[in-house]
């Protein structure tokens, strides 16, 4: 147990669909992040939050659109998504973006397919 | 473009057999260093992080090693146990932000 929570764990949709991704970290950090991690390709950084405001937007298409209401929760929304967005979308936190230590912590993941 | 790389991508020992993995990183200009570990279809636990002033970590059988000038990492696993069977991955800050560049990960299968 890591303290970062991902819901759901598993989410099949279709192009046409929308929904959401969610995470909720329990260990009173400032900073959160959504990774995806497809097959044979290293993780990517898609979007960093830092109290509650995004510093990092890595080229993601707009299909994809974060959201932070508040520093314990963060969410992906989705919608009209590719098969090639179907992968393992990772939430991350840590204490601060510009901790001392660095270390972040993950949450299991939320595998995602889109027919 | 700044690149981590982790070679080799899959690796597989006889339980006991101590071993080394290992990551090379483009830009010796890093702030600190990260070796995780994930499970199939897991999310990743962070195993040890060598920050850049620093030469080495442990923690129990895991010892890792850094050398800014060189580009290299290495993660030293001393007497393997099937339960260490995973994918090993190793990231990179490169500013005093925690956004990690990753690797793409060595796999690794202990046999009993």
């Amino acid at each position: 147990e890591t303290g970062v929570t991902q819901t759901p764990r598993h989410l099949v949709m279709g192009m046409t669909n929308k929904k959401s991704l969610k995470c909720e970290q329990h260990l009173g950090h400032n900073a959160m992040y959504w990774y995806k991690q497809s097959a044979k390709k290293p993780l990517e950084l898609m979007f960093v939050y830092s109290l509650e405001e995004r510093v990092e937007n890595n080229s993601v298409p707009s299909r994809f659109s974060p959201e932070c209401p508040n520093s314990s929760h963060l969410f992906l929304h989705l919608h009209t998504l590719q098969p090639e967005d179907s992968a393992l979308y990772l939430c991350a936190s840590s204490q601060a973006l510009t901790a001392p230590t660095g270390e972040l912590f993950f949450g299991e993941g939320s595998r995602l397919t889109v027919l | 473009k700044q690149e981590v790389t982790q070679i080799p991508a899959a690796l597989s020992v006889p339980e006991g057999e101590n071993l080394v993995l290992n990551c090379s990183f483009t830009d010796s200009a890093i702030y600190n260093l990260q070796w995780f570990r994930q499970d199939p279809g897991k999310g990743l636990t962070s195993l040890l992080l060598i920050q850049s002033s620093q030469r080495e970590q442990t923690s129990g059988r895991l010892n890792a090693s850094l050398d800014k000038s060189s580009g290299r990492s290495t993660l030293y696993i001393a007497a393997s146990q099937p339960g260490d069977s995973a994918t090993y991955l190793c990231a990179v800050t490169y500013n005093a932000g925690n956004m990690l560049t990753f690797g793409g990960g060595t796999r690794l299968m202990v046999k009993p």
